[in-house]
C-alpha cells in the first residue's frame, strides 16, 4: 500500500512559470514531510521540509503548502528555471521510517 | 567532501554473485539508513542503524541481505547469490538525532546491475 501518493508523475512548465507538485497521505501520525530533488545518476538531496503545525514554510523560490485537514502537502517552484528540472519526491515520516512518493519528474523549457 | 560517500557508484554482476557495497556516513551523525530505490520509483526503506546497532529492519530486506555497521561509522550492505530483481540503485543516509530533528542526507547510491 502506498503510503504516500504523488502527482503528476510529469511535469512541463516554461522558464519563469510555477511548478506545484501534490502529495497525499493516510497515516495521521506523520510528523516530519520533506521533499527531496534528485538528478539523473545522483541521490536525492534534501530540498525543503515542514512539520504539521506549520501551514506554510517558504525558502526562497521553494514554498510548501500544508492542509492538515485534508492530508495534503505540496511543492510550489516559484519563477521555475531549467536548471530545476530534476525528479522530486514528496516523503512522510514517523520516527525513522522514511515513506517516499513515486516522483515527478519536472521539465522547465527555456 | 563532508557528505555521505558510497563505494562502488557502480556494480555489475553474474547472477548467483555476491556483492557488498559500503557507505561512509557524514561523520557526527549517529544514524545510518539504507534504502533501495528501482527505476520511476521513490526509495524504498530497508534498514537502519544507531550507532553499531541495526534497530529496525524492513520486509523488503530478504535473508540474502546483510547490513552491518561494526564500529558506528561506515555501513557495508552485502547481498548474496544476486538476482536479477536485484537491480536497483542502493542509497545511504545519515542523519543526526537531535530533539526534533529528522533531517535525513542521502549518498550518490550504487547502482547495481545483476545479469
Amino acid at each position: 500500500q502506498q503510503q504516500v501518493k504523488q502527482s503528476p508523475q510529469s511535469l512541463i512548465v516554461q522558464k519563469g512559470g510555477i511548478s506545484i507538485i501534490n502529495c497525499a497521505y493516510e497515516n495521521t501520525a506523520f510528523d516530519y514531510f520533506p521533499w527531496y530533488q534528485q538528478f539523473p545518476g545522483k541521490g536525492p538531496a534534501l530540498l525543503i521540509a515542514i512539520r504539521p503545525d506549520v501551514s506554510e514554510k517558504k525558502e526562497g523560490r521553494f514554498t510548501i503548502s500544508f492542509n492538515k485537514s485534508a492530508k495534503q502537502f505540496s511543492l510550489h517552484i516559484m519563477d521555475s528555471q531549467p536548471g530545476d528540472s530534476a525528479t522530486y519526491f514528496c516523503a512522510a515520516s514517523l520516527g525513522n521510517q522514511f515513506y517516499f512518493g513515486t516522483g515527478t519528474s519536472l521539465t522547465v523549457i527555456p | 567532501d563532508t557528505g555521505v560517500s558510497q563505494d562502488p557508484r557502480h556494480k555489475i554482476t553474474k547472477r548467483g554473485q555476491n556483492v557488498t557495497f559500503r557507505c561512509d556516513p557524514i561523520s557526527e551523525h549517529n544514524r545510518l539508513y539504507w534504502y533501495r530505490q528501482t527505476l520511476g520509483q521513490g526509495p524504498e526503506f530497508l534498514t537502519y542503524f544507531q550507532n553499531e546497532a541495526q534497530l529496525e529492519k524492513s520486509r523488503l530486506l530478504s535473508d540474502r541481505f546483510s547490513a552491518e555497521r561494526p564500529k558506528g561509522s561506515f555501513s557495508t550492505l552485502e547481498i548474496q547469490r544476486t538476482e536479477q530483481g536485484d537491480s536497483a540503485m542502493y542509497l545511504c543516509a545519515s542523519s543526526l538525532v537531535l530533539a526534533g530533528s529528522y533531517e535525513q542526507y542521502f549518498g550518490p547510491g550504487t547502482r547495481l546491475t545483476v545479469t
